[in-house]
């Protein structure tokens, strides 16, 4: 049973170009989530998502940056006109149901897609 | 004020002695928190879920919630070089995003 997939594993772009990472959750969950994280710094939220639905994108910066979670394939990040701000790690977790109670809210992180803008 | 703090750290501790960690948050609406470990370069792994008030025990781990003080603690028994890690904390908020404090790094020392 796969975990949570991520790619690529390392991205190298050029101020000015355009990033894609690429999320696919466990088998049975439905729920996505996107964190960054900076070196020496904590995971911060970015977007939640359910199939063809943002559900919280609070975390987003207003520009540049857009995601997506279609009915079919992977969830994606896409960054625009990258900059060395960009730089970080990007992690993707899923959880099978939001909520409350035992079980609930429990996400189950990708090994992440580390970003590199030269 | 963060919706969730955390000593930065690092704590440092011998190898065998207990090592506790401590994080509070500031939503009181909050209904599940969680404590994660992670390693330099690696992704974070769950480590305990804790729900209702009081202490909950697995293996060498106690995860310990108090809502009233809006407070959540790890203790980590007979604590291992293998241990020494960053122990993320982290709390639902109302829309069921988990909010993460910034870590504390554990460094055990034989």
């Amino acid at each position: 049973n796969a975990g949570v997939m991520q790619n690529p594993r390392h991205l190298v772009r050029r101020r000015g170009q355009e990033a894609r990472l690429r999320c696919s959750p466990m088998k049975g969950h439905s729920h996505v989530y996107w964190y960054r994280q900076l070196p020496e710094e904590g995971l911060k939220f970015m977007v939640y998502l359910q199939k063809e639905n943002i559900i919280d994108e609070s975390g987003m910066p207003k520009e540049r940056f857009s995601a997506e979670f279609p009915k079919e394939g992977p969830s994606i990040l896409r960054i625009q006109q990258v900059v060395r701000g960009d730089s970080a790690a990007y992690f993707c977790a899923s959880s099978p149901r939001p909520g409350t109670g035992a079980g609930a809210n429990v996400l189950t992180f990708g090994a992440g897609s580390r970003l590199t803008v030269l | 004020q963060k919706e969730v703090e955390q000593n930065s750290g690092p704590l440092s501790v011998p190898e065998g002695a207990i090592a506790s960690l401590n994080c509070t948050y500031s939503d009181r609406g909050s209904q599940s928190f969680f404590w994660y470990r992670q390693y330099s370069g690696k992704s974070p792994e769950l480590i305990m879920s804790i729900y209702s008030n009081g202490d909950k025990e697995d293996g060498r781990f106690t995860a310990q919630l108090n809502k009233a003080s809006q407070y959540v603690s790890l203790l980590i028994r007979d604590s291992q070089p293998s241990d020494s890690a960053t122990y993320l904390c982290a709390v639902n908020s109302n829309t069921d995003k988990l909010i993460f404090g910034t870590g504390t790094r554990l460094q055990v020392f034989p």
